[in-house]
């Protein structure tokens, strides 16, 4: 099992719709969750941490779901500028010290007229 | 402007021919890492460093060097590149290297072996 798993997509939508993708992580010690966002080829940015009460910016909320290992974002009245890949990160933090992130491959997400 | 800058954006090069691919902050941070993007898999840690002259493997180290001995800048080294070896690459930091942190990364590197 792969410790980090998104759904690759892609999601094709169309604009104004709300859409959610999911990401689940296989070890449960695994401590700070992230969604970044990449467009074609360009480095990641980060569109929003993942806090286990959920948090909302706009028009993205993210949850965590600590029982069932797995984090989701959902995107509501999607735009055009919403296309892109959103990529699931997840940190484990190491014994010694330091810490590991994981990414997901991203879900590929295209929001059409 | 706070941004992590690498060179070049791209590069094509020939089997065995030594690279050197720069990376630099101006943010003053502590942390900062190698990661190479394949399709299918993903972003993968080639090698990290907590701080000046302290650096470990990440995830996929074999072909790799790396050196930290200023603050701002993490070379990544190819010795003798190959094939497999294509791929985009993204240096990124963060200010401790903090599980709860924010990375940065810069634009990135596409880089054919040919």
């Amino acid at each position: 099992r792969k410790e980090v798993e998104q759904d690759p997509g892609p999601f094709n939508v169309p604009e104004g719709a709300t859409v959610a993708f999911n990401c689940t992580y296989s070890n449960s010690a695994s401590q700070s969750f992230f969604w970044y966002r990449q467009d074609c080829r360009k480095e990641p940015k980060l569109l929003m941490s993942v806090y286990s009460s959920g948090n909302e910016d706009g028009r993205f909320t993210a949850q965590l779901n600590r029982a069932s290992q797995y984090i989701s974002l959902l995107i509501r009245d999607s735009k055009l500028s919403d296309s892109a890949t959103y990529l699931c990160v997840v940190t484990l933090i190491l014994t010694g010290g330091g810490n590991k992130l994981t990414f997901g491959t991203g879900t590929q997400l295209k929001v059409e007229l | 402007e706070a941004q992590v800058t690498q060179n070049p954006r791209y590069l094509i090069t020939v089997t065995g021919k030594k690279l050197t691919v720069t990376c630099s902050q101006n943010m003053n941070h502590e942390y900062m890492s190698w990661y190479r993007q394949d399709p299918g898999l993903g972003l993968r840690q080639i090698y990290y460093s907590m701080n000046v002259e302290v650096t470990d493997k990440g995830d996929v180290p074999e072909g790799y060097k790396v050196s930290r001995k200023e603050k701002r800048n993490f070379p990544l080294i190819l010795e003798s590149p190959s094939p497999n070896q294509t791929s985009l690459y993204f240096c990124a930091s963060s200010p401790l290297g903090r599980a709860n942190e924010k990375l940065f990364f810069g634009s990135g590197t596409q880089l054919s072996v040919l």
